[in-house]
């Protein structure tokens, strides 16, 4: 019944290493996204996919890859992982690109570089 | 780059108190959502507002969009231990799907 899965909901890794985080949504939405919530629980845009094309980047290091391989999953690849990359990172999905619907956030997965 | 401030940061008070956290900026939106998360879990859309002026009620939250579509209000009524959580407002500019979440409000009420 999850609408909004991410996974793995904790990832604890070294300086240096690459990782990646999976998302899928089971909505049947076209546009899904990429946030980085800060210690202090700001929540800020990274990308924005409708129908599997890229339709904001929000001036996001390059370490910082998204693929989607169909319209229900986003995935983020990070190389060369930073401590500053250290944050909870949300997948979340809408329907359409005017924003208005509201979107469904996945339950986050908490990022921390060592 | 628009910046949505909210007010206050953070709120502690009793079960049974009223309360209304504000939502502000100088730009312009299309409409607004307010999301609710609570710890370790991503946030929950609980409303959105689209015309100036408008008011939605959701049980013991009321919820307002400023006139000028600039700024939203979320008033709870006799609050209650399960409305603890940290509020979020968003704006939507109309740019495509983008969304400006506020600083975020802490909520806490006790018994």
């Amino acid at each position: 019944d999850t609408a909004v899965s991410q996974t793995p909901k904790y990832l604890v890794t070294q300086m240096g290493n690459d990782k990646s985080i999976k998302c899928e949504q089971n909505l049947g939405h076209d546009t899904m996204y990429w946030y980085k919530q800060d210690s202090k629980k700001f929540l800020k845009i990274m990308f924005s996919y409708n129908n599997k094309e890229l339709i904001i980047n929000e001036t996001v290091p390059n370490r910082f890859s998204p693929k989607s391989p169909d319209k229900a999953h986003l995935n983020l690849h990070i190389n060369s992982l930073e401590l500053g990359d250290s944050a909870v990172y949300f997948c979340a999905s809408s329907q359409g690109i005017s924003g208005r619907g509201g979107q469904y956030f996945g339950p986050g997965t908490r990022l921390l570089v060592l | 780059t628009q910046l949505l401030e909210q007010s206050p940061q953070f709120l502690s008070i009793q079960e049974g108190e009223n309360l209304t956290v504000y939502c502000n900026s100088s730009s312009v939106f299309s409409s607004l959502q307010w999301y609710r998360q609570e710890p370790g879990e991503g946030p929950v859309l609980l409303v959105t507002v689209v015309t100036g002026g408008e008011v939605k009620k959701l049980k013991r939250l009321t919820f307002q969009f400023g006139d000028a579509r600039k700024d939203s209000s979320l008033h709870i009524t006799a609050a209650q231990p399960g409305d603890t959580g940290h509020y979020l407002c968003a704006g939507d500019t109309g740019t495509a799907s983008k969304l400006t979440f506020g600083t975020g409000t802490r909520l806490q009420v006790t018994l």
